[in-house]
């Protein structure tokens, strides 16, 4: 079965560091990847996507993602966080042909002041 | 304004008693989805469907119910709800030029005692 691992379940960050969040996925075909952030008492946004093409993904607020098919990973960066961005952030993959999204368990990001 | 809206935000209510959280989504998608998100495990698709008429189970429906007799709203129905539905339920919708990326619904935070 298709699953997706997001080993970070709390990452704690002061304003100005770099962040890597890992996600990885076990399904073997071609799929798309997604990353979803939900701030605090709201509901899910899509930070960005990867359906094909270039392996590095950009999306909102600075948000980046890289790609790397032989690992099965797509892990989400940021070089400079801020205060804002303390949220939860999800992984999602889903094969070309469905509808089915797979999520990751999720990583809580609080970025200290 | 594009959204997908669900109705009620909250409820608590006791266990066997029958609800209903609708789920309305004005982009005239295709493809509607309920996921319900529990801490550790990320979001869990509850049922989907791909059309009027055309519902199928996601990983977890157990205890639930749905209905697709409108494109644009889709019902999640807990005939006899338990304790451990108790949690936070997302609708999501996906279709258009947006194809594979979901639009997520506010939430509804349920309690069942």
């Amino acid at each position: 079965a298709q699953s997706v691992s997001q080993h970070n379940h709390h990452v704690i960050l002061s304003e100005a560091a770099s962040l890597e969040l890992g996600c990885n996925y076990s399904y073997g075909g071609t799929v798309n990847l997604f990353w979803y952030v939900q701030y605090p008492g709201q509901h899910l946004q899509l930070l960005l996507k990867y359906f094909s093409g270039d392996p590095l993904v950009k999306g909102i607020k600075g948000f980046e993602a890289e790609f790397i098919k032989s690992k099965f990973s797509f892990n989400l960066r940021k070089p400079s966080v801020q205060w804002s961005d303390t949220a939860e952030y999800f992984c999602a993959v889903n094969p070309n042909a469905g509808n089915m999204l797979t999520f990751g368990g999720g990583t809580r990001l609080m970025v200290k002041p | 304004e594009a959204q997908v809206t669900q109705n009620p935000r909250y409820l608590i209510t006791v266990t066997g008693k029958k609800l209903t959280v609708t789920c309305s989504q004005n982009m005239n998608h295709e493809y509607m989805s309920w996921y319900r998100q529990d801490p550790g495990l990320g979001l869990r698709q509850i049922y989907y469907s791909m059309n009027v008429e055309v519902t199928d189970k996601g990983d977890v429906p157990e205890g639930y119910k749905v209905s697709r007799k409108e494109k644009r709203n889709f019902p999640l129905i807990l005939e006899s709800p338990s304790p451990n539905q108790t949690s936070l339920y997302f609708c999501a919708s996906t279709g258009g030029s947006s194809y594979n990326e979901q639009f997520f619904g506010p939430g509804t935070r349920l309690t069942v005692l």
